[in-house]
């Protein structure tokens, strides 16, 4: 029962370096969504997906890219790395009924990936 | 806009007492989730336990309880019998259907210190 899995578990980058943090999830789930974790910030929605085919913004999209081809893959690119996305990276996903995220439906979230960019 | 305020930056308690971990909420959805994630030293964000702002009753999940009072807007995480395993930082957070994003509001949390 593996649920979400994000990889790698730990990546050092250099500024202007570009790089995809992976995220499958086996849950059947529509909703899916990346957060970014930084002390005193808490926890922000980076980007986050309805449906395959279907994307859009969250609170702070700046510097990263997604994509949904399939229901289980939600990839999320950094385009040109910068020491401010120094973070712990958070892949979650959500049951949605009648394609729509439910809002009784608790977040499942991956491991989590801590990135460093010197 | 949604808010999620937890006061108690870090709490301590003695192995097998009760402990409560407070989170007050805001928001003007009438529909709204409000749930208690624990994260570890090791950092995976682990859910604990769910209310529905229709709820009735409070919800309960082994040793974790959820103190909802709607009427003041609050949705305290209550640990019985601690065990030294839960040491972590807790987060209180909320969803609704306000917005179009589905995100989770989460609060600051509070790190849990259980004392042997």
């Amino acid at each position: 029962n593996a649920g979400v899995t994000q990889t790698p578990k730990f990546q050092v980058l250099k500024t202007g370096q570009s790089m995809t943090l992976q995220c499958a999830q086996d849950m059947n789930h529509e909703y899916m969504s990346w957060y970014r974790q930084d002390p005193g910030m808490g926890l922000r929605l980076i980007h986050y997906s309805v449906g395959a085919g279907i994307t859009d913004q969250g609170e702070v999209p700046n510097g990263y890219n997604v994509s949904r081809s399939t229901t289980e893959d939600f990839p999320l690119r950094l385009l040109s790395a910068a020491p401010s996305q120094t973070s712990v990276y958070f892949c979650a996903s959500s049951y949605s009924r009648l394609g729509s995220p439910s809002y009784n439906s608790p977040l499942h979230f991956g491991n989590g990936t801590r990135l460093t960019v010197t | 806009a949604q808010k999620i305020t937890q006061t108690q930056p870090g709490m301590f308690v003695q192995e097998k007492e009760a402990v409560t971990l407070d989170c007050t909420y805001d928001t003007s959805d009438p529909s709204y989730g409000l749930f208690w994630y624990k994260q570890p030293s090791s950092g995976e964000m682990i859910f604990l336990i769910y209310q529905g702002s229709y709820d009735q009753q409070n919800a309960t999940e082994g040793r974790y309880s959820l103190n909802f009072q709607k009427a003041r807007k609050s949705a305290n995480l209550v640990i019985s019998a601690s065990q030294l395993g839960d040491s972590a930082m807790y987060f209180c957070a909320m969803r609704s259907t306000r917005g179009s994003n589905y995100k989770l509001t989460f609060g600051k949390g509070t790190l849990l210190t259980v004392n042997p």
